[in-house]
């Protein structure tokens, strides 16, 4: 079965760092480009970061550029996100999520995972 | 505020036609394709409609997507109780270089 469990999430206080996790099982990972999209508590989604299959062309949404840091390991079926100065606005729902691209190159985010919550609070 | 705009909520009977709008740029839908994304609630985004008017396997082709210009729209016949759910938009935006969403929009079957 093709899948993406995220993990890490929690509680975190403004200032600080947290880093998900996110495994796929079912297909080959390698092969896929990989994103983290968040949702705020009763808001809508918010594309976060991507990162191209062999781990290069990483692009960033302005909201978390410089304080995130998307990676991957192939070799561990497995992506990450690095997340410092974590601020209020920063809560939400992470999933990651697989792009597949149709036979002209369009990509759309055919496999989510089931979300990690991260609360920044004091 | 959402780089794509979309109504926050549409409603309908069983049976109606609804459809949901998308409007955006010509740095985004203008030049690229539009997906569609249903959040039942409770549960992870799934994708609906991609390239602007495709559908994955196992989508009830009740569901179609269309574009025009920099917007886009999706339509839902035979509207069913389970179609209950948000609706997102999503393109990519050449300018920002960034995947972006609409607000979503709350569907209610009355």
């Amino acid at each position: 079965e093709v899948q993406l469990v995220e993990s890490g999430g929690g509680l975190v206080q403004p200032g600080g760092s947290l880093r998900l996790s996110c495994g796929a099982s079912g297909f080959t990972f390698s092969s896929y480009e990989m994103h983290w999209v968040r949702q705020a508590p009763g808001k809508g989604l918010e594309w976060v970061s991507n990162i191209r299959s062999g781990g290069n062309n990483i692009y960033y949404a302005d909201s978390v550029k410089g304080r995130f840091t998307i990676s991957r390991d192939n070799a561990k079926n497995s992506l990450y996100l690095q997340m410092n100065s974590l601020r209020a606005e920063d809560t939400a729902v992470y999933y990651c999520a697989r792009e597949v691209r149709d036979a002209n190159n369009y990509g759309a985010f055919d496999i989510w995972g089931q979300g990690t919550m991260v609360t920044v609070s004091s | 505020q959402s780089v794509l705009t979309q109504p926050p909520s549409a409603s309908g009977t069983p049976g109606q036609r609804v459809t949901i709008s998308c409007s955006g740029s010509s740095s985004n839908i203008g030049s690229n394709i539009v997906n569609w994304y249903q959040q039942l609630p409770g549960t992870a985004p799934k994708l609906l409609i991609y390239s602007n008017n495709q559908r994955p396997s196992g989508v009830p082709d009740r569901f179609s997507g269309s574009k025009s210009g920099t917007s886009a729209s999706l339509a839902i016949s035979g509207l069913q109780s389970e179609d209950e759910a948000d609706y997102y938009c999503a393109a990519w935006d050449r300018s920002l270089k960034a995947w972006v969403f609409g607000g979503g929009t709350k569907l209610t079957v009355l």
